[in-house]
Formats: structure tokens, C-alpha cells, sequence
């Protein structure tokens, strides 16, 4: 079946420290692939995605993902947490022949001073 | 672009009363989803249109949900009668094509 999954629910990163939010996919197809982030009480914002090409994208906020076909995986990085990364960040997968996005259970990041 | 725009923001209702959440999609996008946010349940696809015309409703809980898109620019979803275990944030999204989706604010429902 396919499925997306986002170990590790909660995510805690010192202020300045890597940020690193993994996410895997189960399909033997590449799929295209989303990150979103949902700040409290809204609703989920684009970071970035991956359709076709460069396999490294760059997103808002200095956020990038890179899609790995071998280990199905597109995990998410930040150089250098602040403060204002604190959310939850989804992981979505449109998987080929389907019009539909199946998410990740999101990890929700606090970030230390 | 004003974006995905829904409302209520925030709904308060009592057990057995009927419910209406309302969604404007971004112009010129011709696929529209409903989403339910809980705690418990994360984020689940309830509905979703394209072209007006209902796709896939296999995540709507049960027969008194309904959800409706007269035309491109609107859809509602109803839920009567609504109860306890509906609270939750319901969510708005559309998209051009089988892109990505651009999500509205919520409402957030709670029944008591």
C-alpha cells in the first residue's frame, strides 16, 4: 500500500542548530512531493515541492529538500533554526495516477533558545 | 490573490443542529478538497471536486455529512445533524491540475 511516513512526532532543535525532518515514501514510481508548514490556528502553507528535474529544491524561509529515488526518501533541512520555525511541517505525497495528496502525520518542531 | 477563503472562522454549535461550512477556491483552480484536522486523526481528505462534479467521497464519515459545488467559485460542506465528535478544524484547499494545493484558514467547529 502506499504510504508516507514521518517518524518522530515531536522535533526538538536548539535556536541556530540543523533542522532535519525526515520523510519517506512507499512507491516503486516517483511520486511529486510536498512539504507544507502550519503555524497555530492556520492553515497549511507551501514550502516547497518536487515535481520533475533538480532533485535539491529550495523553499521559503531557507528551507530545502532533497529527493532521494534510491531511498525514497525527501527529507527536510534547515541550516540554522530561529525561533519563528516553531510549527508543524507535513510531509505529502501525490502518488502516480492519483489526484489526491497523502500526508504525513507532521512533526511538530519546538525550537530552543 | 486573496487566496482560499472560508468561513465561518469559528463555529459553536449545539448536538443536532445543522452546520454549514462555506469555501471560495482561488479563481481558476478546478480541484477543490475538504479536509478535517483532529488531534487524534490528523489531517484526513473528507471530499474533493474537480470541474464542480464530486470525484472521491469515500472520507466522508457518514451520511450526514454532504458537500456541494454549485459552481466553480463556491462549495459548502453540511453536516446534520452535527455532534460531539465533529468538533474539529475543517479545511479548504484547491489547486490547478494535480498540483500543489494552496489551503484556506480553517473553521474550526466545535459541538457541544
Amino acid at each position: 500500500a502506499q504510504s508516507v511516513t514521518q517518524l518522530g512526532s515531536h522535533v526538538s532543535v536548539s535556536e541556530g542548530a540543523l533542522v532535519l525532518l525526515r520523510c519517506n515514501y512507499s512507491s516503486s514510481v516517483p511520486p511529486y512531493l510536498f512539504w507544507y508548514v502550519q503555524y497555530p490556528n492556520q492553515g497549511l502553507q507551501l514550502l516547497l515541492k518536487y515535481t520533475t528535474g533538480a532533485t535539491l529544491v529550495k523553499g521559503i524561509n531557507g528551507f530545502e529538500a532533497e529527493f532521494k529515488k534510491s531511498e525514497t526518501s525527501f527529507h527536510l533541512t534547515k541550516p540554522s533554526a530561529h525561533m519563528s520555525d516553531a510549527a508543524e511541517y507535513f510531509c505529502a505525497v501525490r502518488f502516480y495516477g492519483n489526484n489526491r495528496l497523502a500526508f504525513g502525520k507532521g512533526n511538530q518542531v519546538v525550537v530552543i533558545p | 490573490d486573496a487566496g482560499v477563503i472560508q468561513s465561518p472562522r469559528h463555529e459553536v454549535t449545539e448536538m443536532g443542529q445543522e452546520v454549514t461550512l462555506r469555501c471560495k477556491p482561488i479563481s481558476g483552480h478546478d480541484y477543490l478538497f475538504w479536509y478535517r484536522q483532529t488531534m487524534m486523526r490528523g489531517l484526513e481528505l473528507l471530499i474533493y471536486f474537480n470541474n464542480n462534479v464530486p470525484i472521491d467521497d469515500s472520507g466522508m464519515p457518514e451520511d450526514r455529512f454532504s458537500a456541494k459545488m454549485p459552481n466553480a467559485s463556491f462549495s459548502t460542506l453540511k453536516i446534520q445533524p452535527s455532534e460531539p465528535r465533529d468538533s474539529a478544524v475543517y479545511f479548504c484547499a484547491s489547486s490547478l491540475g494535480v498540483s500543489e494545493q494552496y489551503f484556506g484558514p480553517g473553521t474550526r467547529l466545535t459541538v457541544t
